[in-house]
């Protein structure tokens, strides 16, 4: 079955350092990948859309130059916490669309457990 | 492979009716199981959770019932109304990680 892979599962950081998530899809091509942030109620809150070969969508409210994305290939996105705050600390979810499998199948990534001090 | 398996992809009911959408899983060591509802463009919001110590949870119209014998889980909506229509996400949970579904897409039927 198709599967979604994070790295690192869990982080910790300074304030005022970058940090990298990096989201793979294992064994299919996602044109296609999506970011969220989850928050303590466990709504997962979609941050920004990422397409493969072209610029990221953001959510209204996400800062794009503070959350940077980059889909450089067919199974890997990243998301670049840049100058990272305490306020950023937060659960980080990745999931890919299977292009073959229909629309509305999402796989998920793990997740990554951001903590900066 | 993964660990947590939604193996219908759509489901259509009759409003009225009951909706049962089910879930398996593979890992023994999860301990607290989630359900999902999401509309198109939006993220997941969150729904219902069990812990792995009780076997029912109910919420109004919701209803998660777990089976770890069988390592199945399963979220009963009943009675299903047409703004139930949306993709169904159950998650695992074991540690710091979550392990998703792939989504069952319900559609109630007016």
């Amino acid at each position: 079955g198709a599967v979604v892979s994070q790295h690192p599962s869990r982080v910790i950081c300074k304030s005022g350092t970058s940090v990298k998530i990096e989201c793979r899809s294992l064994d299919f091509q996602a044109t296609t990948m999506f970011w969220y942030r989850q928050f303590p109620k466990q709504s997962l809150m979609l941050m920004a859309t990422s397409n493969e070969g072209s610029k990221a969508t953001y959510e209204q409210g996400v800062e794009k130059d503070k959350f940077l994305i980059n889909h450089a290939s067919l199974t890997l996105s990243t998301l670049t916490v840049t100058s990272a705050h305490p306020e950023d600390s937060s659960f980080y979810i990745c999931s890919a669309n299977n292009p073959d499998r229909g629309s509305y199948e999402q796989y998920f990534g793990p997740g990554t457990r951001l903590t900066v001090t | 492979d993964q660990q947590v398996k939604q193996n219908s992809p759509s489901l259509s009911v009759q409003e009225g009716r009951i909706s049962i959408l089910n879930c398996d899983y593979t890992n023994s060591m999860f301990d607290y199981f989630l359900w999902y509802k999401k509309y198109p463009a939006e993220g997941p919001t969150f729904l219902i959770s069990i812990s792995s110590i009780k076997d029912k949870n109910e919420d109004g119209r919701f209803t998660v019932f777990l089976n770890k014998s069988a390592k199945h889980l399963s979220l009963h909506i009943v009675p299903s109304q047409p703004g139930d229509s949306a993709v169904y996400f159950c998650a695992a949970s074991s540690g710091n990680q979550f392990y998703f579904g792939t989504g069952t897409s319900l559609t109630v039927i007016p």
